[in-house]
């Protein structure tokens, strides 16, 4: 199986903030890399796919990138609304694993 | 709009059974693999199974493979996931899961874009 492993766990920003997530891979997935945001109480709301690209209807501010092992989540400024926690997720190979989740809090 | 209404969950005895039902609407339910992913209380989130379109491809997480078992009925736009020898460690909200992908210049990109609300089953003597 492979193993997502997200760093760091929580962070605490500020509104404006640039915040950064790290998700590694335990071997390559090229760029089948997902992310999605959860609040508390609701379901996962897909954020990033295929590592860099956006869904419609998600704010420009968030932005992937990276390939093969190494993957990155940015928000260019923090909003309100951005408060929530973050997982990775490769849809590389069966079973599909996310990682452990990052916490944004203020 | 796409909706997925999932249904089912309870408080069920270790070693008992339960059957959860996703009830999708606003899209081709037929053409779109499905998928649970489950979520224990203040734990991260665990993919258990995903099936495809037309049923031909079938899989599981380890930790419910020979316990659990997805279905669909296309013509109900439903998902199923039948789940039986339940252990303290199945307690979870149990999400459905539409299963999307983009065809990028080299490859298809698999995501789940659509999750519905959960359904809570709790695991308790």
């Amino acid at each position: 199986d492979i193993q997502m492993t997200q760093s760091p766990s929580s962070l605490s920003a500020s509104v404006g903030d640039r915040v950064t997530i790290t998700c590694r891979a335990s071997q390559s997935i090229s760029s089948n890399l997902n992310w999605y945001q959860q609040k508390p109480g609701k379901a996962p709301k897909l954020l990033i796919y295929a590592a860099s690209s956006l869904p419609s209807g998600v704010p420009s501010r968030f932005g992937g990138s990276g390939s093969g092992t190494a993957f990155t989540l940015t928000i260019s400024s923090l909003q309100p609304e951005d408060f929530a926690t973050y997982y990775c997720q490769q849809s590389y190979s069966t079973p599909w694993t996310f990682g452990h989740g990052t916490k944004v809090e203020i | 709009e796409v909706q997925l209404v999932e249904s089912g969950g309870g408080l069920v005895k270790p070693g008992g059974s339960l059957r959860l039902s996703c009830a999708a609407s606003g899209f081709t339910f037929s053409t779109y693999s499905m998928n649970w992913v489950r979520q224990a209380p203040g734990k991260g989130l665990e993919w258990v199974s995903s099936i495809s379109s037309s049923s031909s491809y079938i899989y599981y997480a380890d930790s419910v493979k020979g316990r659990f078992t997805i279905s669909r009925d296309n013509a109900k736009n439903s998902l199923y996931l039948q789940m039986n020898s339940l252990r303290a460690e199945d307690t979870a909200v149990y999400y459905c899961a539409r299963d999307d992908f983009w065809s990028g210049y080299d490859a298809a990109y698999r995501f789940f874009d659509y999750w519905g609300q959960g359904t809570l089953v709790t695991l308790s003597s």
